[in-house]
């Protein structure tokens, strides 16, 4: 079936530090990828996809790139804020249908 | 466009009560989607709509779990004879036609079974 390992949290940076956040995934066929954000208090929100190997995902600053060969995808970001503290989820779809399979999410704090 | 609602946001229930939740979806959204989430632990997939049609459900959805979405437009979840397993927070999404990969999350609903 299909698996989706995080790296586990909690993740404390300094702001402006390197932001790298390993996933890896076991899934047959082609699957899409994502990485979803929740910030406290709210719902999940889509931060980026990558729909085919190779692809790069980036949203507000962040990137991920799709590596079928090492099945990851990585979430970085060069420059994190203290707004981006929030838990981070990635995730796969093989089904063409929108059922996603989710990590555990990893939590990232950032300090001022 | 006021994006997804659950309602109620919390609910404490005792073990052997019968609760149900309610979520309406982006208007014009036709599919839809319920997850569990437990602490710790990211969402899992319970099941999903397109339109009225329930079109997979999940194992995890015991025969005390059933959903509806008659219309195609909110739709509610009920737990028959809840169980403290049962304590978790459940989630609906949403997403257009032919784009499933938008998915657009309610806050959830977070239930307590004591």
């Amino acid at each position: 079936g299909n698996s989706v390992t995080q790296m586990e949290g909690p993740v404390t940076l300094s702001e402006e530090a390197f932001l790298t956040i390993n996933c890896t995934y076991t899934a047959t066929g082609y699957p899409s990828l994502f990485w979803y954000v929740q910030y406290p208090g709210e719902g999940l929100q889509l931060l980026l996809k990558a729909t085919k190997a190779d692809d790069k995902g980036s949203n507000k600053g962040f990137e991920a790139t799709y590596r079928k060969e090492t099945t990851s995808f990585h979430l970085e970001k060069g420059s994190v804020q203290v707004s981006d503290s929030a838990v981070y989820f990635c995730a796969l779809d093989n089904t063409n249908a929108g059922k996603s399979t989710f990590g555990d999410g990893t939590t990232l704090t950032v300090k001022p | 466009d006021t994006g997804v609602s659950q309602n109620p946001r919390h609910k404490i229930t005792k073990r052997g009560q019968n609760v149900t939740f309610r979520c309406d979806p982006i208007s014009e959204h036709n599919r839809l989607y319920w997850y569990r989430q437990t602490l710790g632990q990211g969402p899992e997939f319970l099941t999903y709509f397109q339109n009225e049609a329930q079109l997979e459900k999940s194992r995890l959805l015991s025969d005390r779990f059933s959903a509806e979405r008659p219309k195609g437009s909110f739709s509610t979840l009920e737990i028959q004879r809840t169980e403290q397993g049962d304590s978790a927070m459940y989630l609906c999404a949403s997403s257009p036609g032919g784009r499933v990969y938008e998915q657009y999350f309610g806050p959830g609903t977070r239930l307590t079974v004591t």
